[in-house]
């Protein structure tokens, strides 16, 4: 069970919004970085967000990241059949150690 | 562009240890944290832990006891061990570079390392 809480999944049609949370505590989320990835099956995770809402080069500006408090939000805009993946939720612990969420299976109907 | 090649057998026996290693081409290994990042079949990602090009270590807390990372500057390369395997050691074994921020970009293919008799 991953300390970092994610929804197992969340679904939309095409063309819509969809946000992901990534639930945390003061240890890691409250008082560090989040950064989001994105995973195809049979793939390497690729990152899509860091330091909480940067994109990095190549990565379009349908995804944006968020973070209040303890809590981080990826959110994708104008959902394409080519966005279905597993996004994972990564942060520091004042344990001197990553974290990751669990991962959310974003299905586009 | 720099891209990182995870190297080490596929096959594990349980109570072996494993032993990987991760080639950083097209830039240098220096100035960085340089990290591992495990996934079991179907399961979520397990932070392993990281170095930093002068050696120093940090590890996941579950695995401190079995981890070691090492770096090979002369060779831009560093290196996994992980004693004691079991079947719950099986997965897919990623290296990656670890940001400022606590990122990771860019990450390995990753290798899968199966752990059976």
């Amino acid at each position: 069970q991953s300390v970092l809480t994610q929804p197992p999944s969340v679904s939309a049609a095409p063309g819509q919004r969809v946000t992901i949370s990534c639930s945390g505590s003061s240890s890691n989320i409250g008082n560090n970085y989040v950064s989001w990835y994105q995973q195809f099956p049979g793939t390497a995770p690729k990152l899509l967000i860091y330091e909480n809402n940067k994109r990095p080069s190549g990565i379009p500006d349908r995804f944006s990241g968020s973070k209040s408090g303890t809590s981080a939000t990826l959110g994708i805009t104008g959902l394409q059949t080519g966005d279905e993946a597993d996004y994972y939720c990564g942060t520091w612990d004042s344990s001197l150690s990553a974290l990751f969420g669990g991962g959310t299976k974003l299905t586009v109907l | 562009q720099v891209q990182l090649q995870e190297s080490g057998p596929g096959l594990v026996k349980p109570s072996e240890t494993l032993s990987l290693t991760c080639s950083v081409s097209g830039g240098s290994i220096s100035g960085y944290y340089w990290t591992w990042i495990r996934q079991a079949a179907g399961k979520g990602l397990e932070w392993i832990g990281r170095i930093y090009s002068s050696g120093t270590t940090n590890y996941n807390p579950s695995l401190k006891s079995r981890v070691t990372v090492s770096v090979d500057t002369s060779k831009n390369q560093f290196s996994l061990k992980l004693t004691s395997m079991t079947a719950a050691d099986t997965a897919m074994y990623y290296c990656a570079r670890m940001g400022m921020g606590r990122w990771f970009d860019p990450w390995g293919q990753g290798t899968l390392v199966t752990v059976s008799s």
